[in-house]
C-alpha cells in the first residue's frame, strides 16, 4: 500500500554544512509529495510540494526533486542556517489517503 | 487568505472526564483534520472529514469522537481523558484531501 518513510530521529549539523533529509515513498498511483516544517512552539506549515511536470520546487533555500525511479523526494539545502532548526515532515498523498512521515528533528549548531 | 481558530488554547481536565475541542476555518476548505502531537514527537492523525457530516478514522481514533457540524467547523471529543493523552491537538484544513494543509495554533491538553 501507499506509505512514506523519512530519516527518523535527530539530525545535528554545523552551520554552513549541506542539509539532506531523506524521504522515500510507496505510491499506487502518481505520487504527490510535500515537505512541511514546524518550528518550536509553532504550527506546521508547508515548505515544498512536488510538481507533476518535473520542476524542482524551491523555497527558503530548500529544494527537493521527485525521483520516481528511486521513489524519493529528499529535502536538500546547500548551507544550513541556525534558523533551519525545526521538525520536518515528508507527506505522501496517495489515492485514498495521505501519509505523514514520523518527522525529522534538525538542529543546526554554530 | 484565511485563518484556523482552535478553542480553547489550553484545556485542563480530570482523568476520565469527557472533553471537547473546537476548530473553525474560514478558508472555505472541504477537508478538515485532527492530529495529536505528543511532546517532542511527530503528528498522528486522529480523524479527518472530507465534507460536512463526513468522518474518516485515522490511526489514533480510539478514545476519540469527532463531529463535522458544518463545513467551517470540526470538533473533537476526548471520550475519557487519560494522563497519557496529554499533548497538543492540532486542527488543519485543506481545499481537498490531497491539498496543502493549513494548521491552527493548537490546543494543549493537560489531564490531572
Amino acid at each position: 500500500g501507499d506509505s512514506v518513510t523519512q530519516t527518523e530521529g535527530l539530525v545535528t549539523l554545523t552551520e554552513g554544512l549541506p542539509v539532506m533529509l531523506n524521504c522515500t515513498y510507496q505510491s499506487t498511483y502518481s505520487p504527490f509529495l510535500f515537505w512541511y516544517v514546524q518550528h518550536l512552539n509553532e504550527a506546521p506549515k508547508l515548505l515544498l510540494k512536488s510538481f507533476t511536470d518535473n520542476k524542482r520546487p524551491e523555497h527558503q533555500g530548500f529544494h527537493a526533486t521527485l525521483h520516481k525511479s528511486s521513489s524519493s523526494f529528499h529535502l536538500q539545502k546547500s548551507s544550513a542556517q541556525l534558523s533551519d532548526s525545526a521538525l520536518y515532515y515528508c507527506v505522501n498523498t496517495g489515492y485514498q489517503n495521505f501519509y505523514f512521515g514520523k518527522g525529522t528533528s534538525l538542529t543546526v549548531i554554530p | 487568505g484565511g485563518i484556523i481558530t482552535q478553542t480553547p488554547k489550553f484545556l485542563i481536565g480530570q482523568e476520565g472526564q469527557k472533553l471537547t475541542l473546537k476548530c473553525q476555518q474560514n478558508f472555505n476548505h472541504d477537508t478538515m483534520y485532527w492530529y495529536r502531537q505528543d511532546s517532542g514527537k511527530g503528528l498522528r492523525l486522529i480523524y479527518y472529514s472530507i465534507t460536512e457530516n463526513d468522518l474518516q478514522k485515522g490511526d489514533l481514533s480510539e478514545g476519540y469522537d469527532a463531529s463535522r457540524e458544518k463545513k467551517s467547523s470540526f470538533s473533537l471529543t476526548v471520550t475519557s481523558a487519560q494522563k497519557n493523552e496529554m499533548a497538543v491537538f492540532l486542527c488543519a484544513s485543506s481545499r481537498d484531501r490531497g491539498g496543502e494543509q493549513y494548521f491552527g495554533p493548537g490546543t494543549r491538553l493537560t489531564v490531572l
